[in-house]
């Protein structure tokens, strides 16, 4: 069965700290994969996404993820964290032929000062 | 600006009520969607719809009712056998099946409350 997984529910770190979420997906070919942050009462916002080619992608404010097909992981990273990116992000993906996304139960990231 | 618009932000039902959320979008995608987001589980499909007047059920379709007459507009109806309704409810939308897919854009959330 096609899933994306987020192994970690909570994360914190302190302000300027690097920060990695991980993200894990079952799928027997290359998915399309993206990552969305929401802040509290909010709607998602899109950080970045992977369909081919260079697996290392830049997305906004600071973030980048790389695509790693022998581990299935798509791992979003920051080298420093800043208190506004406190907030759920969510690991998704697309399979091409599905008509929807999939997404992960997400992981909350605190940033203490 | 092109974008998604839910409404109303808040919602508050009575039991036994069917209360309907309003989703538009003025990107012309074809693809919409209505995800529903409890703490601690993510976000999961109730329905979904690829053209306008067609939709299928998503994850958890049981309790609520669409329709998509028209291409901007996917409102969804809780009724009164969704048995526990509150929730955040999110609307999204997408270029759709048969292309590149790109990302979901969202709307802002209705938070629905039964009373």
């Amino acid at each position: 069965a096609q899933s994306v997984t987020q192994p970690d529910i909570h994360i914190t770190v302190s302000e300027g700290a690097s920060l990695e979420l991980r993200c894990n997906y079952s799928y027997g070919a290359t998915p399309y994969l993206f990552w969305y942050v929401q802040s509290p009462g909010q709607g998602l916002q899109l950080l970045l996404k992977y369909f081919s080619g260079d697996t290392l992608v830049q997305g906004i404010k600071g973030f980048e993820a790389e695509f790693k097909r022998s581990q299935s992981s798509f791992n979003l990273r920051k080298p420093s964290v800043h208190w506004s990116d406190a907030a759920e992000y969510f690991c998704a993906f697309h399979s091409g032929s599905a008509r929807q996304l999939t997404f992960g139960s997400g992981t909350q990231l605190t940033v203490l000062p | 600006d092109g974008g998604i618009t839910q409404s109303p932000k808040y919602l508050f039902r009575k039991e036994g009520q069917n209360v309907t959320l309003s989703c538009e979008q003025n990107l012309n995608h074809d693809a919409m969607y209505w995800y529903r987001q409890d703490p601690g589980q993510g976000l999961r499909l109730i329905y979904y719809s690829q053209i306008v007047n067609d939709f299928q059920k998503g994850d958890i379709a049981e309790g609520y009712s669409v329709s998509r007459e028209k291409k901007e507009s996917f409102p969804l109806t809780v009724t009164s056998a969704q048995k526990n309704p509150t929730a955040f409810y999110l609307c999204a939308s997408s270029t759709g099946q048969g292309r590149s897919p790109t990302e979901a854009f969202f709307g802002q959330g209705t938070r629905l409350t039964v009373v």
